[in-house]
């Protein structure tokens, strides 16, 4: 069983819908890690939580730590929004090594 | 601040062939990570330094690929020889200490014939 795992894997919307991603994550993982990839490009670090909510423009992250659940809102979403996003938990100790799921793809289509 | 710097962007090589990638990470950042990350597939970490010392290189393949960090600032990513299967991102990233948020670079795309 996959430590990290989104949904939906595939995620096409229309420009302006509101679009949820979310995240289930297994014991053990102290603070959840959204990140944005573009095609053919680097890793960008959106939010890093462990507990609450945390926005920062149209984007809003939010966890439930009894659930041990995660979801990232993007609102009046726009072509440039297109991209992967993945999820990815921090265990804790001494590594603190940081465990990806296999990411949602989105396209938002004008 | 400057971010994660990685070099080159893209790389073609023949199987069996070296290739060697350059990672430079944010000034101050003790934390240093490779991860390789195959296409459709999330990042999965190959090594993991602190300063100069290796903290995790489980998932490293010792036979073939290597990496270093002498001064505990840039790091080097070496395989030798290539194989089909190599061919992914490479991932650099890296962190003001363990725990902290991981700042990704661009990565380098290696494509293996």
């Amino acid at each position: 069983k996959n430590e990290v795992e989104q949904s939906p894997q595939n995620l096409t919307a229309q420009e302006g819908e509101f679009i949820t991603i979310n995240c289930s994550y297994s014991v053990g993982i102290s603070a959840l890690h959204w990140l944005q990839q573009h095609p053919g490009g680097g890793i960008v670090s959106l939010f890093m939580l462990s507990s609450g909510k945390k926005k920062h423009g149209r984007l809003i992250a939010t966890i439930n730590i009894q659930e041990k659940h995660s979801s990232l809102h993007i609102t009046a979403s726009h072509p440039r929004d297109s991209a992967v996003y993945i999820c990815a938990g921090y265990y804790g100790g001494a590594t603190n090594k940081l465990i990806f799921g296999t990411g949602t793809l989105l396209a938002v289509q004008p | 601040e400057a971010g994660v710097a990685q070099s080159p962007r893209y790389k073609i090589i023949e199987k069996r062939q070296s290739v060697a990638f350059w990672c430079n990470p944010i000034s101050g950042h003790a934390t240093l990570y490779w991860y390789q990350q195959i296409l459709g597939q999330g990042p999965k970490l190959l090594i993991q330094f602190q300063n100069n010392g290796v903290v995790d290189d489980s998932q490293l393949p010792k036979d073939r690929f290597s990496a270093e960090r002498l001064k505990g600032v840039d790091s080097t990513l070496k395989i030798q020889p290539a194989k089909l299967e190599d061919s992914a991102v490479y991932l650099c990233a890296s962190s003001f200490t363990l725990g902290q948020p991981q700042h990704f670079g661009d990565g380098t795309r290696l494509s293996i014939l």
